[in-house]
């Protein structure tokens, strides 16, 4: 099983400011099958961002994913309100899929 | 509009047995596998069990395998879990999503259904 480890587990940051986030992968990730997703208070998970790098329909383009391997970043580029929030990569390319446990993005 | 509606949770004793749905609508549902995924409270995402397109394959995490069964109706676009031996450990918003097998992923999830295990 492939373990995600994702880190800071909280990210303590201001409106506008951007945000890097961090997922490692015990080990390599198979064809970069690797989903970012945003779920919010009471809320589903939100697909962000899938194969790495590419953002999910209706996705603002200031989410950007990166990686491959076994180390991958999720990146805001200027947070807005409405993206303060839990943040979860994905593993899907091997069984069993696996989630990391979380980003809490929380406004400063 | 593409649309994923869990039902069929509650509250339920140790032991007992509940059979969760998911109705699918605005997509061709017998083309896609579908997943279930559960999240306890405060916790984080975690992945039950998939189903392929015609049932051909089937997957369980190893916390729930031999207790529940997931099932699909491809002609009535629903999916299913039979949870039985309830435990607990399985108190949960419980999500259906779609799989769409490729590298564009999960990308459409229901709100979920709440299952709770208690005396």
């Amino acid at each position: 099983e492939i373990v995600l480890t994702q880190s800071p587990g909280t990210l303590s940051l201001s409106p506008g400011e951007r945000a890097t986030l961090s997922c490692r992968a015990s080990q390599s990730v198979s064809s970069s099958y690797l989903a970012w997703y945003q779920q919010k208070p009471g809320q589903a998970p939100r697909l962000l961002i899938y194969g790495a790098s590419s953002r999910a329909t209706g996705i603002p383009d200031r989410f950007s994913g990166g990686g491959s391997g076994t180390d991958f970043t999720l990146t805001i580029s200027r947070l807005e309100p409405e993206d303060f929030a839990v943040y979860y990569c994905q593993q899907y390319g091997s069984s069993p899929p696996t989630f990391g446990g979380g980003t809490k993005v929380e406004i400063k | 509009e593409v649309q994923l509606v869990e039902s069929g949770g509650g509250l339920v004793k140790p032991g007992g047995s509940l059979r969760l749905s998911c109705a699918a609508s605005g997509f061709t549902f017998s083309s896609y596998s579908m997943n279930w995924v559960r999240q306890a409270p405060g916790k984080g995402l975690e992945w039950v069990s998939s189903i392929s397109s015609s049932s051909s394959y089937i997957y369980y995490a190893d916390s729930v395998k031999g207790r529940f069964t997931i099932s699909r109706d491809n002609a009535k676009n629903s999916l299913y879990l039979q949870m039985n031996s309830l435990r607990a450990e399985d108190t949960a918003v419980y999500y259906c999503a779609r799989d769409t097998s490729m590298v564009e992923g999960w990308d459409v999830w229901g709100k979920g259904t709440t299952v709770t295990v208690s005396s």
